[in-house]
């Protein structure tokens, strides 16, 4: 069964530098989520979207965007990288009138 | 702000042996999820629990939701090494799609 698609899986960025991930959600989910996971620490809820619109929105810093295009994959946006913003960052899908909530396989992000 | 509180944090036991995993949160809530996640991998979908009393087992794991004492917990039975990875219960608000995650249980079996 298809899964949730990350790119990229890793990737080194310097600081003050911009980084985007992509998110490719199961087909026919209608809803989406960002999670950011610090090392040893539980994931953190960033961003969400339920067709395309925005529909919750937990600790992202400002310096983080994000969207949800037409085709309903998603983009993360992160600009000014700071140290701090290493870390495993999560995409997830769901549909809403269902119960799972699957999980890709995740992208390292190592600031510099 | 809902805080969701699992323990123990850590977790060391031998195979064969049983044991429990719990999960405390403080508001009420529509749904909580159990995953597990080896490490640097991605969230594998255990459980999802919708209603108080609910029961559902997978193999060696078994997990159980009471909604009036919010408390979830997640029993493993005669446990094998293969289920040594971090466990992490979520839970999501009634209102909103985000889910809360507990700080994880580090599970190690020991042969």
């Amino acid at each position: 069964a298809a899964g949730v698609i990350q790119s990229p899986r890793h990737l080194i960025k310097e600081k003050r530098e911009t980084a985007t991930l992509k998110c490719y959600p199961i087909p026919r989910h209608d809803t989406v989520y960002w999670y950011q996971q610090g090392p040893g620490q539980d994931p953190q809820f960033l961003i969400s979207f339920y067709e395309k619109m925005q529909s919750d929105k937990g600790s992202i810093p400002d310096r983080f965007s994000a969207q949800q295009f037409s085709d309903y994959h998603s983009e993360l946006n992160m600009s000014s990288l700071e140290l701090g913003d290493s870390a495993l960052y999560f995409c997830a899908s769901s549909h809403l009138a269902g119960n799972t909530i699957y999980f890709g396989e995740g992208s390292w992000l190592t600031v510099v | 702000e809902l805080k969701v509180e699992q323990n123990p944090l850590f977790l060391s036991m031998q195979e064969g042996k049983n044991y429990t995993i719990y999960c405390n949160y403080s508001t009420t809530s529509d749904r909580l999820y159990w995953y597990r996640q080896d490490p640097g991998k991605s969230l594998e979908s255990l459980f999802v629990l919708l209603s108080n009393g609910a029961v559902k087992q997978e193999g060696r794991l078994m997990a159980s939701l009471d909604t009036k004492a919010r408390l979830s917990t997640l029993h493993i039975t005669a446990a094998v090494h293969d289920l040594s990875a971090t466990y992490f219960c979520a839970v999501k608000e009634t209102s909103g799609s985000r889910l809360t995650f507990g700080e994880g249980t580090q599970l190690t079996v020991n042969p």
